[in-house]
């Protein structure tokens, strides 16, 4: 049973650059979750999709979005980068409603702009 | 607003004994759910335990308890038997009953000696 995927390892990028991360869900999960992990902190919540839409959105400018196909694997992507966006970036997969919502997590992506 | 406060930016023990990871975290809801997670040097965050607000027997996963008190808004972990292998940074969360988003702390690293 694979868990949760995440693709590039590690990303290098330059400011004002786009980047596209990718993330799938472990198997029999339907909804998928996206955090950024600053250097020595504790993660901070992107926003949540489920059933192709974004269902919850943390406090992240719109320079972030997402999206999430039918096999219920998602993307996220980031414009206009800033360096303040060098981060761990980490994909969380779960099934279906509040009471059953634990977060798996994928290993994460590395991105680093210079 | 919820938040999660971890106290011990760092803790040691040695290997085979017992250590106490300490949380507390601010909240008027009643409804919630708090979790440890593990994030070794790998990066991968591991869910190490889950807790109901509403369930009073305090959880187990092998090694792993914790020591719920929910008025004092209270959630340590203890790790009997301490390993090598439960180096890494611990985390607590906190996710709100009708919400998605889990809120975290700043991280406790927890060291073992041979």
């Amino acid at each position: 049973d694979a868990g949760v995927t995440q693709s590039p390892t590690h990303l290098i990028k330059t400011r004002g650059q786009q980047v596209t991360l990718r993330c799938s869900p472990k198997s029999g999960h339907d909804t998928v979750s996206w955090y950024q992990q600053a250097l020595g902190q504790g993660p901070q919540f992107i926003f949540q999709y489920y059933e192709e839409e974004e269902r919850q959105r943390g406090n992240f400018p719109d320079r972030f979005s997402g999206h999430q196909f039918p096999n219920y694997s998602s993307e996220l992507n980031v414009n206009a980068l800033l360096l303040g966006d060098s981060a761990l970036y980490l994909c969380a997969s779960s099934y279906g409603q509040p009471d059953t919502d634990t977060q798996y997590f994928g290993p994460g992506t590395r991105l680093t702009v210079l | 607003a919820q938040t999660v406060t971890q106290s011990q930016p760092e803790m040691s023990v040695q290997e085979a004994e017992t250590v106490t990871l300490s949380c507390t975290y601010d909240t008027s809801e009643s409804d919630y759910y708090l979790f440890w997670y593990k994030q070794p040097p790998s990066r991968q965050m591991i869910l190490v335990i889950r807790q109901e607000a509403y369930k009073q027997q305090n959880a187990t996963e092998n090694r792993f308890s914790v020591n719920f008190q929910k008025a004092a808004k209270s959630f340590s972990l203890k790790i009997s038997d301490s390993q090598l292998g439960d180096a890494a940074m611990y985390f607590c969360a906190y996710r709100r009953g009708s919400n998605y988003q889990l809120i975290w702390g700043a991280g406790t690293k927890l060291i073992i000696k041979p």
